[in-house]
């Protein structure tokens, strides 16, 4: 079965420091990979979706993930962070077929300080 | 505004009542799903479907249920709430989880005393 493990549950960082939340997930078969934001008492907001083809993926608000295969991990970059992008963030993964179903990390929650 | 509207926002159950939570989307979406969110957990699926007339159990599904007889509605039942159910639930709609990942809605924060 498939899983996927946000390594840290906290991540404190000041503003325009750059900010790296890491994702690694366990799958035999290929997945779909994603990163979503939820920001304070609202629903998730897709940051980033990596489905195939080059392993860097860019997506809304600066922010980057990168695909790695080998080391099945699917990390969240930023090189510089602003207060604004203090939330909770979710890696997610699916497996191809004709359900949909998402299976959510943990969630790592990025503060970041003045 | 077109996405996936949830109601009501807060409630709060005394134990053993139930009640249904609410799920309506626009965008003729036929895969919808129930998450329900805890505190370090991140989000766990309770129930999808893939089209009306068709749900299908998540990873938690004991103690709700669903039904799906429009593609825009997918009401989640809790029958005879728990303390256990306090959590806050999410539902969202997909035309294709790949191509457009998923719309959330805004959430329902149950709270069962």
């Amino acid at each position: 079965a498939q899983s996927v493990t946000q390594l840290d549950s906290q991540v404190p960082v000041f503003e325009e420091a750059p900010v790296e939340l890491r994702c690694n997930y366990s799958s035999s078969v290929s997945v779909y990979l994603f990163w979503y934001v939820q920001y304070p008492n609202q629903g998730l907001q897709l940051l980033l979706k990596y489905l195939s083809g080059s392993t860097l993926v860019k997506g809304i608000n600066g922010f980057e993930a990168e695909f790695n295969k080998s080391q099945t991990s699917f990390h969240l970059r930023k090189p510089s962070v602003h207060i604004s992008d203090t939330a909770e963030y979710f890696c997610a993964v699916t497996l191809s077929g004709n359900t949909g179903k998402l299976i959510f990390g943990q969630g790592t929650t990025l503060q970041v300080k003045p | 505004n077109a996405g996936v509207t949830q109601t009501p926002k807060f409630r709060i159950l005394k134990i053993g009542q139930s009640m249904t939570l609410q799920c309506t989307q626009d965008m003729n979406h036929n895969y919808m799903y129930w998450y329900r969110q805890d505190p370090g957990m991140g989000l766990k699926l309770i129930y999808y479907s893939v089209g009306a007339g068709i749900t299908d159990k998540g990873e938690v599904p004991n103690g709700y249920n669903v039904s799906r007889s429009t593609t825009e509605d997918f009401p989640l039942r809790l029958e005879l709430a728990a303390p256990s159910q306090t959590s806050v639930y999410f539902c969202a709609s997909t035309g294709g989880v790949r191509a457009y990942g998923y719309t959330f809605g805004s959430g329902t924060r149950l709270t069962v005393v």
